[in-house]
């Protein structure tokens, strides 16, 4: 079963405008989230993260909100840029089984000039 | 360059021959983890060390696959008899283990091909 979706395999956003990726868990022993990018041919690229005592994280262009009772996470990209276009990974770790992580399926973002 | 580092990057393999891929992980991380990512998923766990001691292995990871981290440095994962649906990116990812340290930074990936 697909512990961690993100529904949304693409996403098209204007240079300079905002761009939201969701992320939805259902897994309540996860207690931590992180978001990666992935470029073609690479490895993911730690972005941000966030841990369940919290509901938003901010750095930089870049916020993750989390909500808890709907198992909810948003990452927040603004102002979005073309070298954002990748594809970004959620993902969720329960910190009390060793950290590994859980990944969603990714969304396709394209930041279009 | 202080990040994760796997060999190969690539490895093309006929089916039925073994092969071997290795991570360095970054330096003072002792907490080393295997993925392995097919196309339009995200990355499976495969298995996670903490220092030499291997702690937990997926489902995912058959008889024919072994994982080894001696002394606690480098990881070496072999897959034995491979099969084509063997072909896949395997990453490899390395954390402090720290408390509130939970964030993984993944190597370039090997991209194993199976003909």
């Amino acid at each position: 079963d697909q512990q961690v979706k993100q529904n949304s395999p693409s996403l098209s956003v204007q240079e300079g405008r905002i761009s939201i990726l969701n992320c939805d868990y259902t897994n309540s022993m996860f207690d931590y989230f992180l978001w990666y990018k992935k470029y073609p041919a690479e490895g993911p690229t730690f972005l941000i993260s966030i841990s369940s005592i919290k509901d938003k994280n901010e750095d930089g262009r870049f916020t993750v909100f989390l909500n808890k009772s709907a198992k909810h996470l948003s990452l927040h990209i603004v102002p979005s840029q073309p070298g954002d276009s990748a594809v970004y990974f959620c993902a969720a770790a329960d910190t009390g089984g060793g950290n590994k992580l859980t990944f969603g399926t990714g969304t396709q973002l394209k930041v279009e000039l | 360059d202080t990040g994760v580092s796997q060999d190969p990057r690539h490895k093309i393999t006929k089916r039925g021959q073994n092969v071997t891929f290795r991570c360095d992980p970054i330096s003072e991380h002792n907490r080393l983890y295997w993925y392995r990512q097919t196309l339009g998923q995200g990355p499976e766990f495969l298995t996670y060390f903490q220092n030499e001691a291997q702690l937990e292995k997926s489902r995912l990871l058959s008889d024919r696959f072994s994982a080894e981290r001696p002394k606690g440095s480098f990881s070496t994962l072999e897959i034995q008899r491979t099969e084509q649906g063997d072909s896949a990116m395997y990453l490899c990812a390395s954390s402090s283990g720290q408390f509130g340290k939970t964030e993984a930074f993944f190597g370039q990936g090997t991209r194993l091909t199976v003909v």
